[in-house]
This record gives C-alpha cells, sequence and structure tokens, in this order.
C-alpha cells in the first residue's frame, strides 16, 4: 500500500493569512492527489483533484502543485470558513489511501 | 443536485456484522460509470478508504479489511450497502459513503454523505 504523510500535523494562521500544506507518497504517483477540507459533523469536501485541478465552486484561494512524490496546498487569504483538517489522498493504486490531517485554527 | 445518505444501526455488537446503506439522490446510479465509495474515520484519527464498488461490478478493498468488507449495489434502489462483519471496538467510527466519476476526476471523491456514527459495544 502507498503510504501518504502530511507536515505539519497541525498549524495556527490569522484571518487574511496563507498557509501551505505538504503532503509527500511513499511512492511516485504521479499527479493522482486529492485535497479535502473537513469540518466535524460534514462530509468532507473535495478541493483539488489531480493535484491542482480547482473542484468546481471552491475558492480560487485555494490552490494545489506537485508531482510524483511531493504535493503542497496553499490557501492564500484564509477566511474564517476555512479553519479546518485538511487531508490528502492519492487516488493512483487501491487502496486509495488518505493522509493523515492537517488541522488549521486560528490564531 | 445530487445528494448521498448513510443509514443503518448506530449500535452494533462485537463479533456481529456492521450493515449501513447508502441512498443516492439526484441523480441515477445508473446515469454514468462512478466508483461507491466507503470511508470511515474512527474517533480522534483520520480518514481510513475501505473499498469502493464500480457500476461495471468491480470491487476493489482495503488490505486490512479486505477479509471481512463487503460492497454491493442495488441500482434499481439507488442504494449502495456496507457489510463489515466479525467487529470489534477497532470498528466504531463515522462511516461516510462517496462518489468518484470514473471519467474526468482522477477517482477524487467528489460527493460525499454526512456520516453515520457506528458504536461497537456489547
Amino acid at each position: 500500500d502507498i503510504q501518504m504523510t502530511q507536515s505539519p500535523s497541525s498549524l495556527s494562521a490569522s484571518v487574511g493569512g496563507t498557509v501551505t500544506i505538504t503532503c509527500r507518497a511513499s511512492q511516485s504517483i504521479s499527479r493522482y492527489l486529492n485535497w479535502y477540507q473537513h469540518k466535524s459533523g460534514q462530509g468532507p469536501k473535495l478541493l483539488i483533484y489531480t493535484s491542482s485541478n480547482l473542484q468546481t465552486g471552491v475558492p480560487s484561494r485555494f490552490s494545489g502543485s506537485g508531482s510524483g512524490t511531493e504535493f503542497t496546498l496553499t490557501i492564500s487569504n484564509l477566511e474564517p470558513e476555512d479553519f479546518a483538517t485538511y487531508y490528502c489522498q492519492q487516488s493512483f493504486s487501491p487502496p486509495f489511501t488518505f493522509g493523515p490531517g492537517t488541522k488549521v485554527d486560528i490564531k | 443536485q445530487v445528494r448521498l445518505q448513510e443509514s443503518g444501526p448506530g449500535l452494533v455488537k462485537p463479533s456481529q456484522t456492521l450493515s449501513l446503506t447508502c441512498t443516492v439522490s439526484g441523480d441515477s446510479m445508473t446515469s454514468g460509470h462512478y466508483y461507491w465509495t466507503w470511508v470511515r474515520q474512527p474517533a480522534g484519527k483520520g480518514l481510513e478508504w475501505i473499498g469502493q464498488f464500480y457500476t461495471a461490478g468491480t470491487t476493489i478493498y482495503s488490505s486490512s479489511l479486505e477479509s471481512r468488507v463487503t460492497i454491493s449495489v442495488d441500482t434499481s434502489k439507488n442504494q449502495f450497502f456496507l457489510k463489515l462483519s466479525s467487529v470489534t471496538a477497532a470498528d466504531a467510527a463515522i462511516y461516510y459513503c462517496a462518489r468518484a466519476p470514473l471519467v474526468g476526476g482522477g477517482n477524487s471523491l467528489n460527493y460525499w454523505g454526512q456520516g453515520t456514527l457506528v458504536t461497537v459495544s456489547s
């Protein structure tokens, strides 16, 4: 199975600020990397698919990049509703494993 | 708009079988080619991919669960199902159903249910 790691595991940021989350795969997954936002009591929400494609309806302050084994999610101009937990997921080879998550909270 | 809704017993006894249903509304399950997927989240932990059913009949399961898990579909009812046998306390979690398009999304999960909490206790 492909193992996914994320860093940091948590971070604090201010409204209006910028955060970058890194996701690494244990082997090359090409660009088959997705990012989700998860808030308690809700199903996760797809933000970015195949590394850099913005899901319909997701604000452009979210962006993704990377290929192979290293990927990043950047959130610019943080809004209050962006404070949540973010997960990466590889969809290159089943089982389609998730990273352990990065919790973003308000500084 | 596509909606997914999980349902099933919130309490399962150890060693018994957990059975959940995901009801799809707003679209027919046969309207396109999709992967119908189950994901879970144990309390205080991250997301765990359980497995998926492709509308052509193929299933793929998590390596750690494949001896105990079955995902099936009833397109006439617009529902798909999860069965997990011989449950233990480690199977207690919020269970989510989700859908991934076969084409165009890189197997990303673009529709999710809100989740249903399953407790394992005698």
